[in-house]
């Protein structure tokens, strides 16, 4: 089935970039969703369809996806941005149709 | 505002059999699916399945078929995930999550319920 391989953490300095990658074979020919999760609390959607923010999401938040990866990038990073996030897919394979990365922790040094 | 209101968590014995419920309120509840996923303790996201509630047809993972069973009704608007043969491994925290077309995004999600399977 397919996989979705994300890196287990990332750290980045207050006001700077972060970046995290979302990898799957030709991943670029799916649709990808990314979740933030904070302690305690439920996903929350902030990027939709590769390249899209929902309302009430910073567009310091912005995605990309070409190739087999995809990219969550967070902008001028904040304290309050530290957080789970996951990549999702829907894949045509009966077995298992929606599918998550493993997730990356986002700390704020 | 579309809100999804869980019920409470549970603690169930190894074997027994679990049934969660996830109310909705606002927006058309029929239009869209529900599915759930779960997170067992410090790991990450894992769907189950989903239901979609007009049409009454569900697509299920196939490491819970026939363990698992997701049903909708739209007269109270409220979903639910029944879990069957409870093991240790299945103590974790289950979302209900809408998506509002079939493959899209799931952009509302329950509060969560926790769910521990322990003798």
């Amino acid at each position: 089935s397919y996989v979705l391989t994300q890196p287990p953490s990332v750290a980045v300095a207050p006001g700077k970039t972060a970046s995290i990658t979302c990898g799957g074979h030709n991943i670029e020919s799916k649709s990808v969703h990314w979740y933030q999760q904070k302690p305690g609390q439920a996903p929350v959607l902030v990027i939709y369809y590769d390249t899209y923010r929902p309302s009430g999401i910073p567009e310091r938040f912005s995605g990309s996806n070409s190739g087999n990866a995809a990219t969550l990038t967070i902008s001028r990073v904040e304290a309050g941005d530290e957080a789970d996030f996951y990549c999702q897919v829907w894949d045509s394979d009966a077995d298992h149709p929606a599918i998550f990365g493993g997730g990356t922790r986002l700390t704020v040094l | 505002q579309v809100h999804l209101v869980q019920s409470g968590a549970e603690v169930m014995q190894p074997g027994s059999s679990v049934k969660v419920s996830c109310k909705a309120s606002g927006g058309t509840f029929g239009s869209y699916t529900i599915s759930w996923v779960r997170q067992t303790p410090g790991q990450g996201l894992e769907w189950l399945g989903r239901v979609t509630p007009s049409l009454g047809t569900t697509n299920y993972a196939r490491n819970f078929q026939g363990r698992v069973t997701i049903t909708a009704d739209e007269s109270t608007t409220t979903a639910y995930m029944d879990l069957s043969s409870l093991k240790s491994e299945d103590t974790a925290v289950y979302f209900c999550a809408r998506a509002n077309e079939g493959n899209g995004p799931f952009t509302y999600w329950g509060q969560g319920t926790l769910v521990t399977v322990s003798s």
